[in-house]
């Protein structure tokens, strides 16, 4: 079975800095996809980045990017210029590649992240 | 799009009583989920739909809890009797088909804040 882990439980990073939060992940498979979700305190889940595991380039979007390493089932996501709104519990998520019906996502347990002045 | 609606955003009931959440996919998703969160178990998939047809239900811990999809645009998650230990956050999440090829990108909905007293 497939097991995601998220080792901060938290993390804090100042206006305007940068931070990573750490995800690893254990699979068989070979193609997959893994996704950064966003939980602000509305609850409310938002997709911030996916990354294709076929694909070696590394997804970027805007001050979200990924460092994904596969060999090493690592898949970081840091924030650059880090702004009050970006406070909130971020999931590292995994799915694997399925020709056919959907699969389950598995989430991490969650790094919840605070954004100082 | 007004995104994954559910409805109610607060539900307190009392031990034994029925509960029933309700979802409103984005338009055009083929695919719905239903998720549950704790702090003991994090997130949790109970069931997913494809095209209205429930295709894993493995996730849902036991028998008084129901879920069902009369129509693409409608889905409900029903827990009868109710117990305390039922209190959790219930996410609805809804995907289109050709995420398949995409990534499976689940959009999720604000979530239904379940308490049993």
């Amino acid at each position: 079975a497939q097991t995601v882990t998220q080792s901060q439980p938290e993390m804090s990073v100042q206006e305007a800095e940068t931070v990573t939060l750490s995800c690893t992940y254990d699979t068989s498979e070979s193609d997959y996809y893994l996704f950064w979700y966003k939980q602000p305190p509305s609850r409310q889940m938002i997709l911030v980045i996916r990354q294709e595991a076929y694909k070696q380039q590394n997804a970027t979007e805007n001050r979200f990017s990924v460092n994904f390493q596969k060999a090493a089932k690592s898949f970081s996501l840091k924030i650059s210029d880090s702004q009050l709104g970006d406070a909130a519990m971020y999931f590292c998520a995994y799915r694997r590649l399925n020709t056919g019906t959907a699969s389950k996502l598995t989430f991490g347990t969650g790094t919840r992240l605070q954004v100082t002045l | 799009d007004a995104g994954v609606i559910q409805s109610p955003r607060h539900e307190v009931t009392e031990m034994g009583q029925e509960v029933t959440l309700r979802c409103k996919p984005i338009s055009g998703h083929d695919y719905l989920f239903w998720y549950r969160q704790t702090m003991m178990r994090g997130l949790e998939l109970l069931i997913y739909f494809n095209n209205n047809v429930p295709i894993d239900d493995s996730g849902m811990p036991e028998d008084r809890f129901s879920a069902k999809m009369p129509n693409a645009s409608f889905s409900t998650l029903k827990i009868q009797p109710s117990e305390p230990r039922d209190s959790a956050v219930y996410f609805c999440a809804s995907s289109p088909r050709l995420a398949q090829v995409l990534g499976d990108t689940q959009y999720f909905g604000p979530g239904t804040r379940l308490t049993v007293l």
